[in-house]
């Protein structure tokens, strides 16, 4: 199963509304996760199931989706969510990453 | 729970790269888990390796299934990955990580392997 991400990289600003996008390429229900990754920093699970938090991420990040098509939102971004945002499904016997999303301070 | 990685930096092209997990303040049998390899070829995105179930069950990247084994030391509380017949191609960032069927939910801090003669 193959996953895109939209876009590849993002410009935005402190306090913006960003939404990330995640499309597979056949029907994975909701398992779906999604990962923020830091330069020289081990990816750290921020939604998992599609739309659950992980336990210590603020709530700024909301995700959503089923099926195919899936979304990361972060509502109002904060200078520490300057990062690469990397999807990931675990329906098939395969476990897959989208390419990730490269958000950058404009 | 922490997990560790550790092995070789530098692997010669057509050995074997092999790696340690070291899995600290938990155990390896803890129900439900699953522990993974991850890696992050430098400047890209991340590959799943495989995985080993608390059981020993595992489930390997189609793409790299006839190199990679991956087993578990309960005693040790540790898991490892060998990947044979490397090539630059395998130069990358290795992960390991407690999955438990809908995220990775704690990773090492990863260990740079060089495939270089």
């Amino acid at each position: 199963i193959q996953l895109t991400q939209s876009p590849s990289s993002l410009s935005a600003s402190v306090g913006d509304r960003v939404t990330i996008t995640c499309r597979a390429s056949q029907g994975i229900s909701n398992y779906l996760a999604w990962y923020q990754q830091k330069p020289g920093r081990a990816p750290k699970l921020l939604i998992y199931a599609a739309s659950t938090l992980q336990s210590g991420v603020p709530s700024r990040f909301s995700g959503s989706g089923s099926g195919t098509d899936f979304t990361l939102t972060i509502s109002s971004l904060q200078p520490e969510d300057f990062a690469t945002y990397y999807c990931q499904q675990l329906n098939s016997y395969s476990i897959t990453f989208g390419q990730g999303t490269r958000l950058e301070i404009k | 729970v922490q997990l560790q990685e550790s092995g070789p930096g530098l692997v010669e092209p057509a050995e074997t790269l092999s790696l340690t997990c070291t899995v600290s303040g938990g155990s390896v049998n803890s129900g439900g888990f699953d522990w993974s390899w991850i890696r992050q070829p430098p400047g890209k995105g991340l590959e799943w390796v495989g995985h080993i179930h608390y059981t020993g069950s595992t489930k390997y990247n189609p793409s790299l299934q006839s190199r990679v084994t991956i087993s578990l030391d309960t005693s040790k509380s540790q898991f490892s990955l060998m990947l044979s017949s490397v090539s630059a191609a395998d130069t990358a960032v290795y992960y390991c990580a407690r999955g438990y069927g809908i995220g990775f939910d704690i990773w090492g801090q990863g260990t740079k392997v060089a495939v270089s003669s």
